[in-house]
């Protein structure tokens, strides 16, 4: 089945240590989408792609980074998380068309920042 | 700005209907979604409006007014499983998803 896969499900780092998150999709979608949800709160866009075309948010922190060497795989780089990017991060894709808007979304991969 | 509000909880009875609203204040609109999310899992779609009127899918139904800036999503028959989480987003004049922080719905038997 198409899908959009997160790995790990659940990370555990240090204060301050790098973490890395993956993302990759078999549905062949040019937009992808890096999300952070704290607990009962709405999911903040932290970056997209369409294609290898770069879009950060505006008041996304520059402890974040993001990559996406093709069109299946995006990584998402916490160079020193601290405890306050402990969250739910999600990634997402959709089709750049008239089509479909929907966003597909992976199982999120939960960080923890000890 | 940007602005999506939804009530932050509802309870309703298994068995029973349930209306969840949401208005929204954006920069342009090019449509309104509903998604789905259990406790500690990614949101699932569930319906996608961009005309006025209604929208009706099984037990789902999703409504929108343009002209109000307001959509609601009427859930039938309900199930323990439809304990969730229930999130209104607009795609703007940007095609950018603008999310509301979801309404959590508990089911009681």
């Amino acid at each position: 089945d198409a899908m959009v896969i997160q790995n790990p499900r659940y990370q555990v780092t240090q204060f301050g240590k790098p973490v890395t998150l993956s993302c990759s999709q078999t549905l062949n979608h040019n937009v992808m989408y890096w999300y952070q949800q704290k607990s009962s709160q709405a999911p903040k866009l932290l970056f997209h792609y369409y294609d290898k075309d770069f879009n950060n948010e505006a008041d996304t922190p520059d402890n974040f980074q993001s990559r996406r060497p093709n069109t299946s795989f995006c990584f998402l780089d916490i160079r020193s998380p601290g405890l306050g990017d402990a969250a739910m991060y999600l990634c997402a894709t959709s089709r750049d068309d008239a089509i479909s808007y929907e966003q597909y979304f992976g199982p999120g991969t939960r960080l923890t920042v000890t | 700005g940007q602005n999506i509000d939804q009530p932050t909880e509802m309870t309703a009875t298994e068995g029973a209907i349930v209306q969840i609203n949401c208005t929204y204040q954006t920069s342009g609109f090019n449509g309104l979604f509903w998604y789905q999310q259990h406790a500690g899992e990614a949101p699932t779609f569930l319906s996608y409006n961009v005309l006025d009127g209604l929208e009706e899918k099984g037990r789902f139904s999703s409504f929108l007014s343009r002209s109000k800036g307001y959509s609601y999503l009427l859930l039938k028959e309900l199930q323990m499983k439809d304990s969730a989480s229930y999130l209104c987003a607009v795609l703007d004049s940007n095609y950018q998803l603008i999310w509301g922080a979801g309404t959590k719905l508990i089911i009681k038997p």
